[in-house]
């Protein structure tokens, strides 16, 4: 089985502008989880989509949103990119999003200049 | 809210030799899981050991094993028969069975664990 993808790997965007993340889960998973990781705060969850709806989010600015689609690849969307938002942007899938393993994608790294 | 804490922020080890990495964590949840997770310098986060906490008995997996003291809320990893493969950041995490946590790992800040040849 394929595992989690995420594209692009690397974006170097500017203050200001807005970027799209994309990460494809491992087939048959239908949970997706977001994390950000920053050499300052570690690992932070974003949000978590099921079934195309959004069922957990973590301590993060409406600037950071994402959706899930039918086949349960899911985007997420970054916009007014601040400096700050520079950092390794990790998708997770998982069967049900509950109780079982998540794996990981390689991640994106984002460069805000 | 749930806390994970890795107060070694760098550990080494010979190669062939034995390492423990220590996480503790605070809950007052009774049921929930834990993970260790390895992520080398290409950044993939891959899963090294679950442990759940109704079980007693500590997980294992191959060279890696686990030390759960859940009165303690403490859930150590060793690493035995160090490789040199074995040198990355080791997160551990937590993961809450509630329903309004589905989805999320609260993870400690990492160890970076370097393996001398």
């Amino acid at each position: 089985k394929a595992g989690v993808t995420q594209t692009p790997r690397y974006l170097i965007k500017t203050r200001g502008q807005q970027v799209t993340l994309s990460c494809s889960p491992i087939s048959g998973h239908r949970s997706v989880s977001w994390y950000q990781q920053t050499p300052g705060q570690g690992l932070q969850f974003l949000f978590e989509y099921f079934s195309e709806t959004q069922r957990n989010k973590g301590n993060f600015p409406g600037r950071f949103s994402g959706r899930q689609f039918s086949n349960s690849r899911s985007e997420m969307n970054v916009s007014t990119l601040e400096l700050g938002d520079s950092a390794l942007y990790l998708c997770a899938s998982s069967l049900e999003g509950r109780l079982e393993t998540q794996y990981f994608g390689p991640g994106t790294r984002l460069l805000v200049l | 809210a749930q806390t994970v804490t890795q107060s070694q922020p760098e550990m080494s080890v010979q190669e062939a030799e034995t390492v423990t990495l220590s996480c503790t964590y605070d809950t007052s949840e009774s049921d929930y899981y834990l993970f260790w997770y390895k992520q080398p310098p290409s950044r993939q986060m891959i899963l090294v050991i679950r442990q759940e906490a109704y079980k007693q008995q500590n997980a294992t997996e191959n060279r890696f094993s686990v030390n759960f003291q859940k009165a303690a809320k403490s859930f150590s990893l060793k690493i035995s028969d160090s490789q040199l493969g074995d040198a990355a950041m080791y997160f551990c995490a937590y993961r809450s069975p509630l329903s309004g946590n589905t989805g999320k790992l609260i993870f400690g800040q990492g160890t970076t664990l370097q393996v001398k040849p």
